[in-house]
């Protein structure tokens, strides 16, 4: 069975850019996560998706950040614009399917560096 | 809000021998889950194991088991013969409420020195 898939791995960007970062979630989990994991620190959930739609997104940003789950698969995280205190990696899960949704699979995570 | 405690920032252990990493939570919900995750340097998040609270048998899974106290909210993992490979930044995660909402812990540095 093919985990979570996250794209890019890395991404430099200078201040007030934009970034996306794309999320394929393991098949057949209908629930996809965003997190945000600081150096030293454990990952923050940004936003929850159930299907397309969004459970929680309490600590998103949203005056800088945006996600959308089309057709309720892949996702996509955006950042515009980026501040210095955006370095952080991106982390992407999924649950659902034979495990119950209490647990969660992590992708590789997109380790993103603002200069 | 649930908080997750991890009052060990970095443990060390030598390799063959056993070492176990400690975690509290804050919770007021009777129903919920506590994961512990591995994180190798510049890896992945990986599950280590599950422990349901309605469940008074501790989870096991291989070298790795915990001792989850309910009343004291505390929920410890336990490795044995510790391997090279066990090296990883290990979280504590709590996991309840409608939504399943993971809260990690600042996690635990483990290092394991041959």
């Amino acid at each position: 069975e093919a985990g979570v898939a996250q794209s890019p791995r890395y991404k430099i960007i200078e201040k007030r850019q934009s970034v996306a970062f794309w999320c394929n979630p393991i098949s057949g989990h209908a629930t996809l996560y965003w997190y945000q994991q600081i150096l030293g620190q454990g990952p923050k959930l940004l936003i929850q998706f159930q299907n397309n739609g969004v459970v929680d997104d309490s600590q998103l940003p949203k005056d800088r950040f945006s996600a959308e789950r089309l057709k309720g698969v892949d996702s996509t995280l955006k950042i515009q614009p980026a501040k210095l205190e955006d370095s952080a990696v991106y982390l992407c899960a999924s649950s659902g399917g034979g495990q119950g949704e209490d647990t969660q699979y992590f992708g590789p995570g997109t380790r993103l560096t603002v200069l | 809000a649930q908080t997750v405690t991890q009052s060990q920032p970095e443990m060390s252990v030598q390799e063959a021998e056993t070492v176990t990493l400690s975690c509290t939570y804050d919770t007021s919900e009777s129903d919920y889950y506590l994961f512990w995750y591995k994180q190798p340097p510049s890896r992945q998040m990986i599950l280590v194991i599950r422990q349901e609270a309605y469940k008074q048998q501790n989870a096991t899974e291989n070298r790795f088991s915990v001792n989850f106290q309910k009343a004291a909210k505390s929920f410890s993992l336990k490795i044995s013969d510790s391997q090279l490979g066990d090296a990883a930044m290990y979280f504590c995660a709590y996991c309840g409420g409608s939504n399943y909402k993971l809260t990690f812990g600042k996690g635990t540095l483990l290092t394991v020195n041959p």
